[in-house]
């Protein structure tokens, strides 16, 4: 199973909006309504930000919401603080045997 | 939630074993299923195999079939991953996961293994 292609890096400045893409294929992204969201603070425990493509768990602000299109899933970070900036990982379920595939991770600056 | 608690980092000789601890509180743990994932240093993440505490059910990722084990002591809230036959590949940070079998919800902090001559 491949990882999921994500791009390496994305920014933008306090206030405006920064969206990236999560690429998979049918058998994963495109198959299954089970694509998540991570933020990583180098350092810290990874937090689910976003689950079953589009949903926030509760604590999470609005300004994180997800999407899909295909084979291809996006996280749109809107209003953007100094503390977005981290890493973050997309993950789709993929099947029983090997059940999660992962992103290759985008570390996101504010500017 | 669940909090996820992990052992301290490890330093291993090739060809030995680790095992890495993850103590879970807030919520009953037998009724949680715990995976582990790892990351090699610039590497993806790698989901490793998972035990269903109220089954006592594992399942491993192909990959890692016969060099990992993965338990649970339910007494103790206490899961635990042990890969044999270290090598350097085997150096990454290993994370334990409340798994909902279609999402990852909780992570541990992570446990670095170091496999080093």
């Amino acid at each position: 199973q491949s990882a999921l292609t994500q791009p390496p890096s994305a920014s933008g400045s306090p206030g405006q909006s920064v969206t990236f893409s999560c690429t998979g294929t049918s058998s994963d992204v495109g198959g299954y309504n089970y694509v998540s969201w991570y933020q990583h603070h180098p350092g810290k425990a990874p937090k689910l930000i976003i689950y079953e493509v589009n949903k926030r768990p509760s604590g999470v602000p609005d300004r994180f919401s997800g999407s899909r299109s295909g084979n291809t899933a996006s996280l749109t970070v809107s209003g953007l603080q100094a503390e977005d900036e981290a890493d973050y990982y997309c993950s789709s379920y993929a099947g029983n045997n090997n059940p999660y595939v992962f992103g290759t991770g985008t570390k996101v600056t504010v500017l | 939630q669940v909090q996820l608690v992990q052992s301290g980092a490890e330093v291993k000789k090739p060809g030995s074993s680790v095992k890495v601890s993850c103590k879970a509180s807030g919520d009953t743990f037998s009724r949680n299923t715990i995976s582990w994932v790892r990351q090699a240093p610039g590497q993806g993440l790698e989901w490793m195999g998972r035990i269903i505490s109220i089954l006592d059910i594992t399942n491993y990722a192909q990959k890692f079939q016969g060099r990992v084990t993965i338990t649970a002591n339910k007494s103790t809230s206490t899961a635990y991953m042990e890969l044999s036959s270290l090598r350097s590949e085997d150096t990454a940070v290993y994370y334990c996961v409340r798994d909902a079998m279609t999402t990852i919800v909780d992570w541990g902090q992570g446990t670095l293994v170091t496999v080093s001559s």
